[in-house]
């Protein structure tokens, strides 16, 4: 079955602590990409990925780092986690060509105390 | 991107036909029309898109107006497992000189709350 699946669902930590939120992709897609949403916010744009070792930031990149080093992942590193990162994270996939849909995890529900 | 217009909420009954509309009095000749959905809190899902002609999948139809300025979502026969929110999304093709560059970005607006009621 086609997916992109993150880990974890659900994560409560605490500010400052290292955190890694993984995502990965079984369709071969060349672009991935990371966006939060907010309550009245709607999904802003984190990091993207165009391909392996590819990356660049989106609209709220502050505070965030990704890797690219295999096509198939993609995780969201959060350095220094600070409250204001506290927030529903979804990551998405798609073909390099081709006006085709794009592919959302299930989200990861972060907070941070 | 061209800015859509989309009622905050609707009402339907179960096994009824629920109609979305979107207003994008904007889309330029190149620009695409897309629908997701956010059933509450999970990852946004795909539903349609065209260009100009009327559109049919398993899930829906996509009615375009003959000028492109707005467009219709149909759900033919809505069940409580469609209540949640639907996002209607203009945009060029990936690849569009127009694009941002390469950078497939979607830009979800706030989206019609879809209420199905029994």
């Amino acid at each position: 079955e086609a997916q992109v699946t993150q880990n974890p669902r659900y994560l409560i930590t605490v500010t400052g602590k290292k955190l890694t939120v993984t995502c990965s992709q079984n369709m071969n897609h060349e672009y991935m990409s990371w966006y939060r949403q907010d309550p009245g916010l709607g999904l802003r744009q984190i990091y993207y990925s165009m391909n392996v070792e590819v990356t660049d930031k989106g609209d709220v990149p502050e505070g965030y780092k990704v890797s690219r080093k295999e096509k198939r992942n993609f995780p969201l590193i959060l350095e220094s986690p600070s409250p204001n990162q506290t927030s529903l994270y979804f990551c998405a996939s798609k073909p390099w060509k081709g006006n085709t849909e794009a592919f959302f995890g299930q989200g990861t529900r972060l907070t941070v105390v | 991107d061209a800015k859509t217009t989309q009622p905050p909420s609707m009402d339907c009954a179960e096994g009824r036909a629920a109609n979305l509309p979107c207003n994008h009095s904007t889309i330029s000749g190149n620009e695409y029309v897309y629908w997701y959905r956010q059933i509450h809190s999970q990852g946004p899902q795909y539903i349609i898109h065209g260009l100009k002609n009327n559109e049919t999948n398993e899930m829906a139809s996509l009615i375009i107006t003959e000028d492109r300025k707005s467009s219709t979502l149909i759900l033919p026969h809505a069940t409580l497992r469609d209540t949640a929110v639907y996002y209607c999304i203009v945009r060029v093709a990936w690849g569009e000189p127009s694009s941002g560059g390469s950078n497939y970005k979607l830009t979800f607006g706030k989206g019609t709350l879809l209420t199905v009621n029994p």
